[in-house]
């Protein structure tokens, strides 16, 4: 099936530990994006990648870090120097030259959990 | 920037009932597109609707319509006959008509449905 896909579901973080979160995609999108949710709140973009081999911040990039090897993958990195990394985290695909022309499409996404 | 606004943090209503969330929006663009997201309880963002700026057509997707007021910059969206499997946050979300650009969301509006 296409789709995006997100792992793991549930991460729990150790203080001072990096994290990875995967996220694959087999839409044949360009595009690629990860979002932070906090409870009750809305969706804040972390990082964005319209290609390959290139990335831009987003609103809220400090502590988080990313690359884009292959279209298909564009794993976030929650680093230690993230004070508050406790958050839902959404990844997102999108391709201006797919049918559905505007439209960002969702994962599941990856709780992570400081313990 | 852009920026999306939803003044209405919670909405309640009768199941068979229509109910209207609010949205208002905030861009110098003039090529672009607005969303409407659903996210129930397992966290996943599905596509409700969405509205080209250039249309002045009024979008419609089974019981869920848009009313698009492109010099107000608003953009509500109207749900009829309820359902239970409609109650969720509804997210407003822009996005700028060229590249691969990102979604801005609003902060979300919580719809309960009362049987």
């Amino acid at each position: 099936d296409g789709g995006i896909t997100q792992s793991p579901k549930y991460l729990f973080r150790k203080e001072g530990q990096n994290v990875t979160l995967s996220c694959e995609q087999n839409l044949n999108h360009d595009a690629m994006y990860w979002y932070r949710q906090d409870p009750g709140q809305g969706l804040r973009l972390i990082y964005y990648s319209q290609i390959v081999n290139d990335f831009q911040k987003g609103d809220i990039a400090e502590g988080y870090s990313v690359s884009r090897e292959k279209k298909e993958s564009f794993p976030l990195t929650v680093t230690s120097a993230q004070k508050n990394p406790t958050a839902f985290y959404l990844c997102a695909s999108s391709s201006p030259r797919h049918s559905s022309g505007n439209t960002i499409y969702f994962g599941e996404g990856s709780w992570l959990t400081v313990v | 920037a852009q920026t999306v606004t939803q003044s209405q943090p919670e909405m309640s209503v009768q199941e068979a009932e229509t109910v209207t969330l609010s949205c208002t929006y905030d861009t110098s663009e003039s090529d672009y597109y607005l969303f409407w997201y659903k996210q129930p309880p397992s966290r996943q963002m599905i596509l409700v609707i969405r509205q080209e700026a250039y249309k002045q057509q009024n979008a419609t997707e089974n019981r869920f319509s848009v009313n698009f007021q492109k010099a107000a910059k608003s953009f509500s969206l109207k749900i009829s006959d309820s359902q239970l499997g409609d109650a969720a946050m509804y997210f407003c979300a822009y996005r700028a008509n060229f590249g691969n650009e990102k979604l801005t969301f609003g902060t979300g509006t919580r719809l309960t449905i009362i049987p």
